[in-house]
């Protein structure tokens, strides 16, 4: 099956932007979800499709996509934004399965 | 509210069975596709099973496939993973989750979770 990479970790000064990006062959013909889990808690869904976010969401998230890289931009990024970030999308070689990244570790400094 | 409420992990053996529930409400759970992820301790997401609103279609990943069964029951709001031979590696945090499928596999309601060990 097709897999999904994250960089292990990123760093981000508060306030400044960053972008959490996901490869693979998958996201030529998905889109990326992406989602946001702290500590102990499940993840939430925080954007979807081309660039969508579900209600709650502050529009500081947004995604995009390029050949087969999609990306996670947090303009401005606050401290409760401290937390690890999955991607994931349908397996383009195994029909119907849904495959996850490895996660990202983003830390506001 | 929306939302889903998972339940009946525990401690088992290895080779041992133990079936999970999600209790789902707030929304027209026989409209949606469910599914269940996974993730071991300290480890990322890892997707387990998908099932369709109506059960038509049933996915499971390839290592979880012939051990593990999804089902649901929409007259209850219920969504479950009868889990057998379980093996120490199926130790993890099994969450619920729905498919919103607007456009791919957004999954945007999870439950906090229910946790399986398997250990001799």
């Amino acid at each position: 099956s097709s897999e999904l990479t994250q960089d292990p970790a990123v760093s981000v000064a508060l306030g400044q932007t960053v972008r959490i990006t996901c490869q693979g062959d998958s996201l030529r013909s998905y889109y990326a979800s992406w989602y946001q889990q702290k500590p102990g808690q499940a993840p939430i869904l925080v954007i979807y499709g081309k660039n969508n976010r579900p209600s709650g969401i502050p529009d500081r998230f947004s995604g995009s996509r390029s050949g087969n890289t999609a990306s996670l931009t947090i303009t401005g990024a606050q401290a409760e934004d401290e937390a690890d970030y999955y991607c994931n999308s349908r397996d383009n070689s195994v029909n119907h399965h849904v495959l996850f990244g490895g996660g990202t570790k983003l830390t506001v400094l | 509210e929306v939302q889903v409420v998972e339940s009946g992990g525990g401690l088992v053996k290895p080779g041992g069975s133990l079936r999970l529930s999600c209790a789902a409400s707030g929304f027209s759970f026989s409209s949606y596709s469910m599914n269940w992820v996974r993730q071991a301790p300290g480890k990322g997401l890892e997707w387990v099973s998908s099932i369709s609103s109506s059960s038509n279609y049933i996915y499971h990943a390839d290592s979880v496939k012939g051990r593990f069964t999804i089902s649901r029951d929409n007259a209850k709001n219920s969504l479950y993973l009868q889990m057998n031979s379980l093996r120490v590696e199926d130790t993890a945090v099994y969450y619920c989750a729905r498919e919103l499928a607007a456009v791919g596999t957004e999954l945007d309601v999870w439950g906090q979770g229910t946790t399986v060990i398997v250990s001799s």
